[in-house]
């Protein structure tokens, strides 16, 4: 089955610790994307990679960084520089940019202890 | 700042109603709407998109869009519970490499 995969499902990290959220695709897609969403609003885009090796800063991008190094691949990562990191995180993609829309993975509910 | 903007709801309407979800949008030069829909602690479901003005259907669901108001609408015919749930809007950006701006979402509550 094609999809969007994402793990893990649930992560729980002490303050003051770097994790990665790792997100896998099987569907051919070029651009992949990295949101968070907080309770009752909107999802807000993190970065955004267009191509391998490529990628760019999307709205709230302090105390995060990613990387493409494959076409599947587009893990992320949340430093401890980031001020407010309990949050549900989506990955998404799209086969590029005429698109008919992003798909969804089934995200990561991180939570800061 | 480029908004789209949803009434948070929740939107009660009873089984066998239509349910209409609405969305105005800021950036005049958006070309492409989604809808998607969340069900609690899930991720976002595509269910429909349109770029021409006027009505689109697929099932249920019918998108309606109007670029000179620049507003877009879902309406859900023939509710079910099943479809009680948050419903997303989604711009895509003008000039952008396939960037969304999503709204906060409605909430749809079907009751029996």
């Amino acid at each position: 089955d094609g999809g969007i995969t994402q793990s893990p499902k649930y992560l729980f990290r002490k303050e003051g610790q770097n994790v990665t959220l790792s997100c896998e695709q099987n569907l051919n897609h070029d651009a992949m994307y990295w949101y968070r969403q907080d309770p009752g609003q909107g999802l807000r885009l993190i970065y955004y990679s267009q191509i391998v090796n490529d990628f760019q800063k999307g709205d709230i991008a302090e105390g995060y960084s990613v990387s493409r190094e494959k076409k599947e691949s587009f893990p992320l990562t949340v430093t401890s520089a980031q001020k407010n990191p309990t949050a549900f995180y989506l990955c998404a993609s799209s086969r590029d940019y005429q698109t008919r829309g992003q798909f969804f993975g089934p995200g990561t509910r991180l939570t800061v202890l | 700042q480029k908004e789209v903007e949803q009434n948070s709801g929740p939107l009660s309407v009873p089984e066998g109603a239509i349910a209409s979800l609405n969305c105005t949008y800021s950036d005049r030069g958006s070309q492409s709407f989604f809808w998607y829909r969340q069900y609690s602690g899930k991720s976002p479901e595509l269910i429909m998109f349109i770029y021409s003005n006027g009505d689109k259907e697929d099932g249920r669901f019918t998108a309606q869009l109007n670029k000179a108001s620049q507003y877009v609408s879902l309406l859900i015919r023939d509710s079910q519970p099943s479809d009680s749930a948050t419903y997303l809007c989604a711009v895509m950006e003008s000039g952008g490499y396939n960037k969304l701006i999503f709204g906060a979402g409605t909430r749809l509550a079907v009751h029996p």
